[in-house]
């Protein structure tokens, strides 16, 4: 099945720490990769895509992604967690040859002080 | 930035009433979705639109929901015969293209069937 994975639902990272959050896909053929954001009471933002065009991938509010075909991941980084960062974060990606997105379970990211 | 707007932002049903949601997608774009989040659960597929008809549907989307676009900016999801089951959060999005673009969320419709 074209799926992706993310592990762990929720993670804790103290104010200033690196945040990680882990994607990965189920695919032979590399496909397009999204990370959006879900903030409180809010719908799903596009935090950042990835196209092939390149395998880093810059997003919004400091936020990157790489792309490695290798280890088929797609995992989302920010070097310092700030308190906003408080969030849902979904890896999401085009089933092949539609429109339809499939997204993970979701990571539930707590900022500690 | 355009924004997908829906409305409203919370509905409370009785169970076996009907209930239309409502989005406006961004204006240039030519794809619209309806995606449902039940409480703990994945973001689902529910259903496509391209060109005034349904593009794909998932196994979600039997008989009792439809989908229509009545006027040029309006995108309806109506669930005809509302169970208890239904209770979600119902998403809107939309794109510029299909395959492989990303697709612009509203901020989702919390459906509570009582």
């Amino acid at each position: 099945a074209q799926s992706v994975t993310q592990l762990g639902s929720h993670v804790s990272v103290s104010e200033g720490a690196l945040v990680l959050l882990r994607c990965n896909y189920s695919s032979s053929v590399p496909p397009y990769l999204f990370w959006y954001v879900q903030y409180p009471n809010q719908g799903l933002q596009l935090l950042l895509k990835y196209t092939s065009a390149a395998t880093l991938v810059k997003g919004i509010n400091g936020f990157e992604a790489e792309f490695k075909k290798s280890e088929t991941s797609f995992h989302l980084t920010k070097p310092s967690a700030h308190m906003s960062d408080a969030a849902e974060y979904f890896c999401a990606r085009p089933y092949y040859g539609n429109n339809r997105l499939a997204f993970g379970k979701g990571n539930q990211v707590v900022v500690i002080p | 930035e355009p924004e997908v707007t829906q409305t409203p932002s919370h509905q409370v049903t009785q169970m076996g009433q009907e209930v239309i949601l409502r989005c406006v997608p961004i204006s240039n774009h030519l794809y619209f979705y309806w995606y449902r989040q039940i409480l703990g659960q994945k973001v689902e597929f529910l259903v496509s639109f391209y060109n005034n008809e349904i593009s794909e549907k998932s196994e979600i989307f039997d008989d009792q929901f439809s989908v229509e676009r009545p006027d040029g900016s309006n995108f309806t999801l109506k669930i005809r015969s509302t169970k208890l089951e239904d209770s979600a959060m119902y998403f809107c999005a939309s794109s510029e293209m299909s395959t492989n673009q990303p697709q612009h969320f509203g901020d989702g419709t919390r459906l509570s069937i009582l």
